[in-house]
């Protein structure tokens, strides 16, 4: 069965970086875009960044300006999204998720979800 | 501010039924095919609605999606308890060149 199992929470100071991993299982690695979502606590669903596991080809939210990195590693099926120069609005849950068929799909699998918390 | 709007709550009883909108424009509504996803609290969201009407296997035939124009509705008919969750809308915005969500919609069931 499919499955995306994200890493665990993290805890990070204003200005540091964080490294969000996403294995996959349970079908092809690369017939589908993982997408990256985040949600703000109390608040709606925002979407990071999307990324191309057949080519590694990326794009993100203009809004982040160029904080966030995705990247993929194809032997283990796993994604990972770095986001760098962390400010206290980066604070939520950030989810994977797999389009269902081409890009601009509807997510059909999702991860369980990863906290980043931004304190001093 | 979303994209895509939506009624921040909308309420029933059980066995009646609840509509929930979601308007967009001609670059992603318009253009593109639109999604639903139920959240519960602390849970990750679940695909209910796809490509404006289909439900994914397992999703009970009580929730229905459509669209018209900007505009899209799901409706949740016979309603249950279990269905008190939050609901997001999402579609493909051509000029944006992503996906736009709705802020969501809290279903009560009183």
């Amino acid at each position: 069965q499919v499955q995306l199992v994200q890493s665990g929470a993290e805890l990070k100071k204003p200005g540091a970086s964080v490294k969000v991993s996403c294995k996959t299982s349970g079908y092809d690695f690369t017939a589908n875009y993982i997408h990256w979502v985040r949600q703000a606590p109390g608040q709606g669903l925002e979407w990071v960044a999307m990324i191309n596991p057949a080519t590694g080809g990326t794009y993100s939210a203009q809004s982040l300006q160029g904080r966030v990195t995705l990247t993929r590693d194809s032997p283990t099926t796993t994604l990972y999204m770095e986001l760098s120069s962390l400010r206290s609005d980066d604070a939520a849950v950030y989810y994977c998720a797999r389009a269902s068929n081409v890009a601009t799909s509807g997510f059909d699998f999702w991860g369980q979800g990863t906290l980043v918390a931004v304190s001093s | 501010q979303s994209l895509l709007t939506q009624p921040p709550s909308a309420s029933g009883t059980p066995g009646q039924s609840v509509t929930i909108s979601c308007s967009g424009t001609a670059s992603n509504i318009g253009n593109s095919l639109v999604n639903w996803y139920q959240q519960f609290p602390g849970t990750a969201p679940k695909l209910l609605i796809f490509n404006d009407l289909q439900r994914p296997s397992g999703v009970p035939d009580r929730f229905s999606g459509s669209k018209s124009g900007t505009s899209a509705s799901l409706v949740i008919r016979d309603l249950q308890i279990e269905d008190e969750a939050d609901y997001y809308c999402a579609a493909w915005d051509d000029s944006l060149r992503r996906p736009v969500f709705g802020g969501g919609t809290t279903v009560s069931v009183l």
